[in-house]
């Protein structure tokens, strides 16, 4: 019952920018829009998360939509070590409730 | 870094047993989670808990199911009677807040029930 939209998975060339998409058309006005991802079978890593307006730290930036229904993620220079399962999640109260993902492949 | 441990690694039980997985959250983190994976399948939220209390569970998160926070560092999550389907990853997480907060993932215990 994920609120969230990803395409399964995606390529990206090493040293280029990674641009994930996210669909959240049914987004509620105080639910946020987190980002983690997975390497392997490791634990999920926080990302980036935001509200309303575009965010940027040190691993990624989130760019969100006006209307809010769509965000992307962006990883501005993949290395191989960002090959992972990316996840987009809505959620107000930080239960989070994962989908199936991006599969990112960097390749060299 | 502050970072989630869990213990043990590796769990391997028998259908019917009970299993007590542990784990130690960030010190000064207020909110704590599980979470599961079953082999190939997505991450799933099984509870979380603040102030001695279940905030919120999920609908797998059954009468097998307990948490406990027994001291002010360990978070336990205990299956009473283990079943073949319980074999999975199981996640702790930790955050400070819980709305707008980032969680902090434990590395996982992998439980095997034969």
């Amino acid at each position: 019952d994920a609120k969230t939209t990803q395409p399964p998975s995606m390529d990206c060339a090493e040293g280029r920018a990674a641009n994930l998409p996210c669909n959240h058309s049914t987004i509620s006005g105080n639910e946020y829009v987190y980002w983690y991802r997975q390497i392997h079978s490791q634990g999920p890593q926080y990302i980036i998360h935001g509200l309303k307006n575009n965010e940027t730290n040190e691993m990624a930036s989130l760019i969100i939509t006006e209307d809010r229904k769509s965000s992307t993620l962006i990883l501005p220079h993949a290395t191989l070590r960002d090959t992972a399962v990316y996840y987009c999640i809505v959620d107000l109260n930080n239960d989070m409730r994962f989908g199936a993902g991006t599969r990112l492949t960097v390749k060299p | 870094e502050p970072e989630v441990t869990q213990t043990p690694s590796h769990q391997v039980t028998q259908m019917g047993q009970e299993v007590i997985l542990r784990c130690v959250p960030i010190s000064n983190h207020l909110y704590f989670y599980w979470y599961r994976q079953i082999l190939g399948q997505k991450v799933e939220f099984l509870v979380s808990f603040y102030n001695n209390e279940i905030s919120e569970k999920s609908e797998i998160f059954d009468d097998q199911f307990s948490v406990e926070r027994p001291d002010g560092s360990n978070f336990t999550l205990k299956i009473r009677s283990t079943k073949l389907e319980d074999s999975a990853m199981y996640f702790c997480a930790s955050s400070v807040d819980r709305r707008s907060n980032e969680q902090y993932f434990g590395p996982g215990t992998r439980l095997t029930v034969t």
